[in-house]
């Protein structure tokens, strides 16, 4: 257990339609980020947030946000999905700004599966 | 061309072999090297990670790192049916004040008994 709790595991929804995934990452960690994970692009970093503030973007769709809370957690916000949004949502999270306090550890979630038909 | 090339497999090996799993990049600013395993359904977890060229070993796992080729491996030996997973290699730079980490696309692995 990586410490690291995202919800909901798994999502089925119709095209046009907006969902709102969840992460609480690892107590103590600052940071969190966003990737998506599709068979055939590997995962591929959305967005990272350090301590409430955004601290770098990825390959974010304009249709897609986030934003992290006082509390820590994280919110990503996919709006008028289409059937290539399907794919697994993951979070991970870091002690500090830099990824591992330097080294690139990052604890993920177990993800959120996305389906939309 | 993708910064990180890793060949996705599936890769099939009998228990007992050694196992090579490589990726290549074009980054030369990369500095730390990683190697994550993922389980089916879970997320990635990391196995190793180095910061120089040279070899680290741990267990049955050895992570080498040849930064004049851009050529990292991860050697797995006696492997296990547990080992049954896909790898993925991920290198980070520091970069606006932060590490950006770019992973590879994995290698599935499928260990048979």
């Amino acid at each position: 257990d990586s410490g690291v709790t995202q919800t909901p595991k798994h999502l089925i929804t119709a095209t046009g339609q907006r969902v709102t995934l969840r992460c609480s990452p690892r107590s103590g960690d600052l940071s969190v980020y966003w990737y998506q994970q599709s068979l055939d692009q590997g995962l591929q970093f959305l967005i990272q947030y350090y301590n409430g503030e955004e601290r770098a973007k990825g390959n974010i769709l304009e249709r897609f946000s986030a934003q992290q809370f006082p509390d820590l957690h994280s919110e990503l916000n996919l709006s008028s999905l289409e059937l290539g949004d399907s794919a697994l949502y993951f979070c991970a999270s870091s002690v500090g700004g830099l990824t591992g306090g330097g080294t690139g550890e990052l604890f993920f979630g177990e993800g959120s599966r996305l389906t939309v038909l | 061309q993708k910064e990180v090339e890793q060949d996705p497999g599936p890769l099939s090996v009998p228990e007992g072999a050694i196992v090579s799993l490589n990726c290549t990049y074009s980054n030369s600013a990369f500095q730390y090297f990683m190697w994550y395993r993922q389980y089916s359904r879970k997320g990635p977890e990391l196995l190793m990670y180095t910061y120089s060229s040279g070899n680290k070993e741990d267990g049955r796992f050895t992570a080498q790192v040849d930064k004049s080729s851009k050529y990292i491996s991860l050697f797995i030996r006696d492997s296990q049916p547990s080992d049954s997973a896909t790898y993925l290699c991920a290198m980070s730079l520091n970069s606006g004040g932060y590490q950006k980490v770019t992973f590879g696309i994995g290698t599935k692995l499928q260990v048979i008994p």
